[in-house]
């Protein structure tokens, strides 16, 4: 079965600073893995996906994300965090080859002060 | 950008009690899918749904729970004896295809007490 972990359940990070979210995860194939977004009283919003085209993956808002098999890592990274980033992160991985069922880590809060 | 339209955005039922929870998915999407957050957990996914049947399904959601299509525009989850323990934001998604990006609405907040 498939599964991810987030390594951090909360991260901080100044406004201009880099933001750097970490993910695992485990998948018997080739895996579809996402990036989630879900900002307070909103739903959640695809920043990211990964289907084994290029490893380096780029999303909305200057987010990006690199898919690494030698490491099963799929970390999400910014260059310069802006205060409209303060949400609620979730990496995902399809549960099948379809992306049908998708499994989501537990979520990273991230945080940032000015 | 098109959205995904759950009601109501909170619901406090009985324990025991029917609940029904209404979902308008994107009006030319095909495959429509319920999750749910219990507090401090994971998003979990419950069921998906293709062509007027459930394609498939997860551990919880047993018996006690229904997905229906009532007409070409809602997609809504029933819970027929709601436990304490299905409190949890439910989150509807819709997708044009299989396997294309998934459109989740805000969330429908269940307090059973």
């Amino acid at each position: 079965a498939q599964s991810v972990t987030q390594l951090d359940s909360h991260v901080s990070v100044s406004e201009g600073t880099p933001v750097l979210l970490r993910c695992n995860y485990s998948s018997s194939y080739s895996p579809s893995l996402f990036w989630y977004v879900q900002h307070p009283n909103k739903g959640l919003q695809l920043l990211l996906k990964y289907t084994s085209a290029a490893t380096l993956v780029k999303g909305i808002n200057g987010f990006e994300a690199e898919f690494k098999k030698s490491e099963t890592s799929f970390h999400l990274t910014k260059p310069s965090a802006h205060m409209s980033d303060a949400a609620e992160y979730f990496c995902v991985v399809s549960d099948d080859q379809a992306g049908t069922a998708l499994i989501f880590g537990k979520g990273t809060t991230l945080s940032v002060s000015s | 950008e098109p959205e995904v339209t759950q009601t109501p955005s909170h619901q406090v039922t009985q324990m025991g009690q029917e609940v029904i929870l209404r979902c308008v998915p994107i009006s030319n999407h095909l495959y429509f899918y319920w999750y749910r957050q219990i507090l401090g957990q994971k998003v979990e996914f419950l069921v998906s749904f293709y062509n007027n049947e459930i394609s498939e399904k997860s551990e919880i959601f047993d018996d006690q729970f229904s997905v229906e299509r009532p007409d070409g525009s809602n997609f809504t989850l029933k819970i027929r004896s709601t436990k304490l323990e299905d409190s949890a934001m439910y989150f509807c998604a819709s997708s044009e295809a299989r396997g294309e990006k998934l459109f989740f609405g805000s969330g429908t907040q269940l307090s059973v007490l």
